[in-house]
């Protein structure tokens, strides 16, 4: 079946812009993630939501950082006024449940804030 | 925190067996380990994951040792495609996965 796909692939925005990542998870799946990778370091964790409600948020770096997933199933990151320290690759990941279930993640969203 | 420590980097010919470490000396008792890895430009990717026992997939084994604070993925023929940062976590409580800087592991032909 389909995987987590996440658009756009790219996205290059300004300094100051305001940009949506969106993710649709793996059909069923009730929990999805969010993460951060900067170039050499692994993911790290941003917000995860089970079903509609933001389970744990506590990975969102400041307040310019919000994500929805309004009916369950897609959601998108947004991000205010970027900076260039935005930059990076934003990853998406769903599961069946929670643990001990395991996640499985799209390809990603590469930013780039000039 | 990560809770683990791996290799930097490892290499391993094509065709024998790749033997991937990690420790996890602080590991609690309902934690699991798990393991993914990240071929480049793609996301991470699932592989296996255990909590006491030996664990074995199409894709890999897992050996975790008695007292948990150490454990090896093991892939029996490594092949060019298996190229990739492979990642050992051990899960945090709060569902979520802390990723290291994991191994890269370079499989030469």
């Amino acid at each position: 079946g389909a995987g987590v796909s996440q658009t756009p692939s790219n996205k290059v925005t300004e300094k100051g812009k305001y940009v949506e990542l969106r993710c649709d998870p793996i059909s069923g799946h009730t929990a999805l993630y969010w993460y951060r990778q900067s170039l050499g370091q692994g993911p790290e964790f941003l917000i995860y939501f089970q079903g509609t409600g933001a389970a744990d948020d506590s990975g969102l770096p400041n307040d310019r950082f919000f994500a929805v997933r309004p009916e369950g199933s897609v959601s998108t990151l947004k991000i205010q006024r970027t900076e260039r320290g935005d930059s990076a690759v934003y990853l998406c990941a769903s599961s069946l449940n929670l643990t001990p279930d395991t996640q499985y993640f799209g390809p990603g969203t590469r930013l780039t804030v000039l | 925190d990560a809770k683990t420590t791996q290799p930097t980097s490892m290499d391993c010919a094509e065709g024998r067996a790749a033997n991937l470490p990690c420790n996890h000396s602080t590991i609690s008792g309902n934690e699991y380990v798990y393991w993914y890895r990240q071929i480049h430009s793609q996301g991470p990717q699932y592989i296996i994951h255990g909590l006491k026992n030996n664990e074995t997939n199409e894709m890999a084994s897992l050996i975790i040792t008695e007292d948990r604070k150490s454990s090896t993925l093991i892939l029996p023929h490594a092949t060019l495609r298996d190229t990739a940062v492979y990642y050992c976590i051990v899960r945090a409580p709060r569902f979520t996965l802390v990723f290291g800087k994991g191994t890269r592991l370079s499989v030469i032909a």
